[in-house]
């Protein structure tokens, strides 16, 4: 079955500072990838996807690149600001099919401190 | 523009009551979702939704009723709550059309205590 792992937490860096959070996933066939950030007391939001082998995904300032020789889909942001303080998830749904669950990595949390 | 609805935002029971989660969504989109955080393990599915009066189990299912009579609305059940089941629950839709590589709209979120 499909399953995603994503590095533990928690992270704590310092504003400014580069931001690497892994993800590594195994699934059959070309899954679609993708990022939510949980902000404290909030629900998920989707912050990134890709859809495909080596579509690189990005929004505020964020980034991943779908590596599919290695499996994995790594966040990265080169500068953090403490507003980036949130619980961040990897997550793949599997193409085909028509049922569209999400499975999710068990979250990173991380504190940016000014 | 209201999207999902979840209620209670908190509740306490007490082991062995019935308790019923609410998730609304105003956007008539077809797939809906019920997972749970908890520490350590994520979200997991409990169960999710086609169309109306059409439901399927996902990761962890027992101990939970899902019914879905209008699109709208996705109620989530503990027949007879258990401490295990104190957790934090999320509702989710996709909207309809965008197949695999759909975003996933989740509300905010029902903390549910189990004494």
């Amino acid at each position: 079955g499909n399953s995603v792992t994503q590095m533990e937490g928690p992270v704590t860096l310092s504003e400014e500072a580069f931001l690497t959070i892994n993800c590594t996933y195994t699934a059959t066939g070309y899954p679609s990838l993708f990022w939510y950030v949980q902000y404290p007391g909030e629900g998920l939001q989707l912050l990134l996807k890709a859809t495909k082998a080596d579509d690189k995904g990005s929004n505020k300032g964020f980034e991943a690149t779908y590596r599919k020789e290695t499996t994995s889909f790594h966040l990265e942001k080169g500068s953090v600001q403490v507003s980036d303080s949130a619980v961040y998830f990897c997550a793949l749904r599997s193409s085909g099919g028509s049922n569209y669950k999400l499975t999710f990595g068990k979250g990173t949390l991380l504190t940016v401190n000014p | 523009d209201a999207g999902i609805t979840q209620s209670p935002r908190y509740k306490i029971t007490e082991t062995g009551r019935q308790v019923t989660l609410m998730c609304h969504q105003t956007w008539s989109h077809s797939y809906m979702f019920w997972y749970r955080q908890d520490l350590g393990h994520g979200l997991r599915l409990i169960y999710y939704s086609a169309a109306a009066d059409i439901t399927d189990k996902g990761e962890v299912p027992d101990g939970y009723v899902v019914s879905r009579s209008k699109t709208e609305n996705f109620p989530l059940t503990l027949e007879s709550a258990t401490r295990s089941q104190t957790s934090v629950y999320f509702c989710a839709s996709i909207p309809p059309g965008q197949g695999s590589t759909g975003e996933l709209f989740f509300g905010e979120g029902s903390r549910l205590t189990v004494l």
